[in-house]
């Protein structure tokens, strides 16, 4: 039962080094997520999408790109980092229910805490 | 657009008391709404949901919500806090009706402490 794994737990970067983030569910579901967390602030959508192959901007998604070429998987890239780039990232998946069950319950992975330097 | 509103950024109260923590939403369809539990340096974990089946909802570990359409609120109570129960809590509701990409919208967060 490992639901959402996040890969690395833990990674420091410097300015301008580009890193990907890894997310791997294996529950089947078609949905999956990237979310920021910062102090404060909640969680905040970065890119999400519905499907392989298929990607979609969230509320932040600038500074940031993502790719699902296979169902189980959802990369998150940043191609140069910055400083406001330090946060704890997280990855969800989810199914939906119809007609007014259990909709869009996300599941989440642990955790990336990324410092950019 | 949806939204929601944690209206305390910061609980405290003393183990075997109860607790409260309050959200108000605003959501221009019929909303699903969430309560999520995260542990200090953990992930997120679902506490309890509402999809408009019954308007009192009870999640694990004891906690539990009711949505009040009237109020626009969906309030978590629990009627004696642990110790274990000291975590950040985030009200959810969902963007747009569910049935499209279904994303969250998430709270600002309320941190719980649980005095011994």
């Amino acid at each position: 039962n490992a639901g959402v794994t996040q890969t690395p737990k833990f990674r420091v970067l410097k300015t301008g080094q580009s890193m990907t983030l890894l997310c791997a569910q294996d529950m089947n579901h078609e949905y999956m997520y990237w979310y920021r967390q910062d102090p404060g602030m909640g969680l905040r959508l970065i890119h999400y999408s519905v499907g392989e192959g298929t990607t979609a901007k969230g509320e932040v998604p600038d500074g940031y790109n993502v790719s699902r070429l296979k169902k189980q998987n959802f990369l998150l890239g940043l191609e140069s980092a910055a400083p406001s780039q330090t946060s704890v990232y997280f990855c969800a998946s989810s199914y939906l229910l119809v007609l007014g069950t259990a909709k869009n319950i996300q599941y989440f992975g642990a955790g990336t805490r990324l410092s950019v330097l | 657009a949806q939204s929601v509103t944690q209206l305390d950024s910061h609980v405290s109260v003393s183990e075997g008391t109860p607790v409260l923590l309050r959200c108000n939403y605003s959501s221009s369809y019929s909303p699903s709404l969430f309560w999520y539990v995260q542990h200090p340096n953990k992930g997120l974990q679902l506490l309890l949901k509402y999809t408009s089946a019954a308007t009192l909802v009870k999640g694990i570990n004891g906690f539990e919500a009711e949505f009040k359409k009237s109020e626009t609120s969906f309030h978590l109570t629990k009627p004696s806090a642990h110790m274990s129960d000291a975590a950040e809590y985030f009200c959810v509701v969902t963007e747009g009706d569910g049935g499209s990409q279904g994303n969250l919208i998430f709270g600002k967060g309320t941190k719980l402490s649980v005095k011994p």
